[in-house]
């Protein structure tokens, strides 16, 4: 079946450090790869996405590459910042009745940046 | 802007209370989701629809049940509450342009303690 397994968390940078969140998936077909960010007390919102093997998602400083060989779409950032410290959730997509795209999410992973 | 309002922040419940969560999207999506999250778990689905009147079960549906009569509204129902029902429970709407890589918008979630 469908499934997004990410890297065990609390993930703790000082500011300015460099930033991977490892994600892998195990998929029929081509889905679709998300990155979806909870910053504390809000629900998800969308950080970035890619579509089809060797696309690279990028937002805010972030950025992943959808890699089919490996099934692998890590997060990085070159530099983060304090206001970065959230929850980040993989996800995959899959479709459903009348077309519609449902998500299988990973188990989330908390960052804390410290100054 | 796409907003998805969720009736409450917090709630707290007795168990075998029947518990209704309202969620409304002022983006006239087709779609609309209901999730729970749970520490190390991530979110799960427990239904979706994709019309007014349509319904469809996601991964853990037990205990649940759905309403959507309007488009903008889908409401999650607890026939009969339970301490393992205790979660934040997240409600999502998107637009259903055909393909599967729609996004996802979030509501702020209702986190729900049924004692």
């Amino acid at each position: 079946g469908n499934s997004v397994t990410q890297m065990e968390g609390p993930v703790t940078l000082s500011e300015e450090a460099f930033l991977t969140i490892n994600c892998t998936y195990t998929a029929t077909g081509y889905p679709s790869l998300f990155w979806y960010v909870q910053y504390p007390g809000e629900g998800l919102q969308l950080l970035l996405k890619a579509t089809k093997a060797d696309d690279k998602g990028s937002n805010k400083g972030f950025e992943a590459t959808y890699r089919k060989e490996t099934t692998s779409f890590h997060l990085e950032k070159g530099s983060v910042q304090v206001s970065d410290s959230a929850v980040y959730f993989c996800a995959l997509s899959r479709r459903g009745s009348g077309n519609t795209g449902k998500l299988i999410f990973g188990q989330g992973t908390t960052l804390q940046v410290k100054p | 802007d796409v907003k998805v309002t969720q009736s409450s922040r917090y709630l707290v419940k007795r168990t075998g209370e029947k518990v209704f969560l309202e969620c409304v999207q002022d983006m006239d999506h087709e779609n609309m989701f209901w999730y729970r999250q749970d520490p190390g778990l991530g979110l799960r689905l427990i239904y979706f629809s994709y019309d007014v009147k349509m319904k469809e079960k996601g991964d853990i549906p037990e205990g649940y049940s759905v309403s959507r009569e309007k488009k903008e509204r889908f409401s999650l129902i607890l026939e009969s509450a339970s301490t393992n029902q205790t979660s934040m429970y997240l409600c999502a709407s998107s637009f259903d342009g055909g393909i599967i890589t729609d996004t996802q918008y979030f509501g702020p979630g209702t986190r729900l303690t049924v004692l």
